[in-house]
C-alpha cells in the first residue's frame, strides 16, 4: 500500500543532542500527525499540525507542516534517552478520512 | 478515562483458522479504525467503522470483515488465515470531526 517517505530511517544519536527527521509525500494532506511508537505499544500522538507552514511545538518537539502540503518535518531538541522508539509521521485528507503512514524513523540515543 | 483498549495481547494461530480481534473506544469517540502493521513497517489502514457501517476499506481482501456495535466497539474478523497475517493489529477510535486518531496497544498475530 501507500506509504509516506520518512528519513532518516534510523538514527543514532548522543544524549543531548538535537534530531531531525522529515517526511515526504507526492500527493496533498491536509493534516499531518507524527507519532511514536515503543516496543509492543501502539502509536502514541505527538502533535497534529492543520494548516501549511503551521510550527506546533509540544515541549521539546517542535514539527512543521510544509509549505507545499506534500511534506513535514520533526525536531526534537537536546534528547534524552526516553526518546527511544520509532517516530511515525501520518498523513489525512480529511477528518474521517484514513491515515497514511511513513514508514518510520528508529531513534537510538546513547546516554 | 480510559483510553483504547484491545483484546487479545498476543494470539497464536494456525493456518486455515479464523480469529477475531477486539476494540474498545476512547470515550466519546464514535468512530473506529483498523490497521495492520507488519514487522519493520508502518501501519496499513485495513477499514474504518461509522454508525455500525464499513465507511472506507483499504486494499485487504474479503477474508477480512469487521463489524461496530451500538455502543461503539468494534471487531476484527480474520477467515482462512495465512502466515503473511502475521502482524501487529491496531484499532484507533476518533471523533467523526475530528483529525486526531487515538491507537490502542495493539493485538499481536502470529500464524503458524
Amino acid at each position: 500500500g501507500q506509504q509516506l517517505n520518512q528519513s532518516p530511517q534510523s538514527m543514532f544519536i548522543q544524549e543531548g543532542e538535537d534530531v531531525s527527521m522529515n517526511c515526504t509525500s507526492s500527493s496533498i494532506f491536509n493534516t499531518w500527525l507524527w507519532y511514536k511508537q515503543d516496543p509492543g505499544e501502539g502509536p502514541v500522538l505527538l502533535i497534529a499540525l492543520y494548516k501549511a507552514g503551521e510550527l506546533t511545538s509540544n515541549g521539546r518537539l517542535t514539527a512543521q507542516f510544509g509549505i507545499t502540503r506534500k511534506d513535514s518535518f520533526l525536531n526534537i531538541s537536546a534528547s534524552i534517552p526516553s526518546d527511544v522508539g520509532i517516530y511515525f509521521c501520518a498523513g489525512l485528507r480529511y477528518a474521517g478520512n484514513m491515515l497514511t503512514f511513513g514508514g518510520g524513523t528508529r531513534l537510538m540515543v546513547k546516554p | 478515562d480510559a483510553g483504547v483498549t484491545q483484546s487479545p495481547t498476543h494470539l497464536i494461530k494456525t493456518r486455515g483458522q479464523q480469529v477475531t480481534l477486539r476494540c474498545s473506544p476512547k470515550s466519546g469517540h464514535d468512530t473506529v479504525s483498523w490497521y495492520q502493521q507488519a514487522l519493520g513497517q508502518g501501519p496499513q489502514f485495513i477499514f474504518q467503522y461509522y454508525e455500525e457501517e464499513e465507511r472506507q476499506r483499504g486494499n485487504f481482501p474479503d477474508r477480512f470483515s469487521g463489524h461496530q456495535f451500538p455502543n461503539y466497539s468494534s471487531e476484527l474478523n480474520v477467515n482462512a488465515l495465512l502466515l503473511g497475517d502475521s502482524a501487529l493489529y491496531l484499532c484507533a477510535s476518533s471523533l467523526a470531526s475530528d483529525e486526531k486518531l487515538f491507537f490502542g496497544s495493539g493485538t499481536q498475530l502470529s500464524v503458524l
